[in-house]
């Protein structure tokens, strides 16, 4: 079975700019969500997405928004880039909410 | 409220030695699930193990155990015979329900450092 698949890899934009990261779930997960893990903070959770409604949300402002689709690949967007967005993008899918979360490898952005 | 403390931030061993990785939770419904994960310098999370509260049977993997107290709200992670590539930083991560729907909620994690 095919693991997370989140793409690109790396991402380098400057201030103002917009940005949209894709993930691919694993197969039969209808759960996705995304993370931002920065050094200093830590993983901080954005936002889960079931069955392409948004279910769970954490502290960020409104320019961090998501969308999921049909086949349930989830989409991320960052509108007006700004320095501190550089960090490490995780997406995540599980099967069920007693189930484990798998994770991709990962976008890094990098905001010059 | 939901919480989990992984109040070790960083440990550093001798390759050889046995460390445990603490972690204590908090939560006031009484079905949830607990998790470990690693994050080698690579970055990806990987997943280790999952404990639901009905369960305190401890569980021990190869080099990896896992002791799962309800009484201390605690849910610690023990590697014995520590190798280099037992560093990594260590997640540890709470789902439960009292919110309505079973949010994830991860530890600030423990980088371990194991020394050749």
């Amino acid at each position: 079975k095919a693991g997370v698949t989140q793409t690109p890899r790396y991402l380098i934009k400057t201030r103002g700019q917009q940005v949209t990261l894709s993930c691919s779930p694993i197969s039969g997960h209808r759960s996705v969500s995304w993370y931002q893990q920065t050094p200093g903070q830590g993983l901080q959770f954005l936002f889960e997405y079931f069955s392409e409604t948004q279910r769970n949300k954490g502290n960020f402002p409104g320019r961090f928004s998501g969308r999921q689709f049909s086949n349930s690949r989830s989409e991320m967007n960052v509108s007006t880039l700004e320095l501190g967005d550089s960090a490490l993008y995780l997406c995540a899918s599980r099967q069920g909410d007693d189930q484990p979360q798998h994770f991709g490898d990962g976008t890094r952005l990098s905001i010059l | 409220a939901q919480k989990v403390t992984q109040a070790q931030t960083e440990i550093s061993v001798v390759e050889k030695e046995d460390v445990t990785l603490d972690c204590v939770y908090e939560t006031r419904d009484t079905t949830y699930y607990l998790f470990w994960y690693k994050q080698p310098p690579s970055g990806e999370l990987v997943f280790l193990i999952r404990r639901n509260s009905f369960d305190e049977q401890n569980e021990i993997s190869g080099r990896y155990s896992w002791n799962f107290q309800k009484s201390t709200s605690s849910f610690n992670f023990t590697i014995t015979a520590s190798q280099v590539v037992d560093s990594a930083v260590y997640f540890c991560a709470l789902s439960e329900g009292s919110s309505g729907t079973y949010k994830y909620i991860f530890g600030t994690g423990t980088r371990l450092k194991v020394l050749a």
